[in-house]
């Protein structure tokens, strides 16, 4: 067990929709990261936040949005759902009082399935 | 961000020892190097990291050339389990912690 909670763990919607997706870190971790991971793409790096702030930006999409909040849990907003977002999200936290130690702790992923 | 190069695929015996390269020529620096796998149906995992010496853990040894510009995972000896896909990263922070294809490591009974 990594810590870090992700909810929820399946969800099924239509093309055009909009769904969130939560992620607690580990208890102490200061910064969250957002990866999506489909088939035919790897795992693709989003976005990471840092005591509610961005800190660096990946290839995340325009109808995508993220935030973390003062609690330091962080929600990935994804609208306008298309088939191609059909993908498992990863969340990552670290950064435990503020250091990093080298270690990213993930989560077991959202699994987002678009039809 | 540095790029890297790793085999696609590789196969080992249970029992014996993984020897899994990583080309990372474009290396910064203070890019550390950091090593995870992703077993079937879970998140990443980490593994190791190390910035010049050899570094180890219970887990598996990394072993860095001296110009820096290659890293080897060492798994001494391989259990079913080991079967992952493993990434090599060179990352420092506030850069782009990125993912690349990793190896698929496929460990023979």
């Amino acid at each position: 067990d990594s810590g870090v909670t992700q909810t929820p763990k399946h969800l099924i919607t239509a093309t055009g929709q909009r769904v969130t997706l939560r992620c607690s870190p580990r208890s102490g971790d200061l910064s969250v990261y957002w990866y999506q991971q489909s088939l035919d793409q790897g795992l693709q790096f989003l976005i990471q936040y840092y005591n509610g702030e961005e800190r660096a930006k990946g290839n995340i999409l325009e109808r995508f949005s993220a935030q973390q909040f003062p609690d330091l849990h962080s929600e990935l907003n994804l609208s306008s759902l298309e088939l191609g977002d059909s993908a498992l999200y990863f969340c990552a936290s670290s950064m435990r009082g503020g250091a990093f130690t080298g270690e990213l702790f993930f989560g077991e992923g959202s699994r987002l399935t678009v039809l | 961000d540095a790029k890297t190069t790793q085999p696609n695929s590789m196969e080992s015996n249970e029992e014996e020892p993984v020897h899994l390269p990583c080309n990372h020529s474009t290396i910064s620096g203070t890019d550390y190097i950091h090593w995870y796998r992703q077993l079937p149906s879970q998140g990443p995992e980490y593994v190791i990291h190390g910035l010049t010496s050899n570094v180890n853990n219970r887990m598996a040894s990394l072993a860095i050339a001296e110009d820096r510009k290659s890293s080897t995972l060492i798994l001494h000896r391989a259990t079913l389990r080991d079967a992952a896909v493993y990434y090599c990263i060179p990352y420092n922070y506030g850069q782009n912690f990125v993912f690349g294809p990793g190896t698929r490591l496929s460990v023979l009974p």
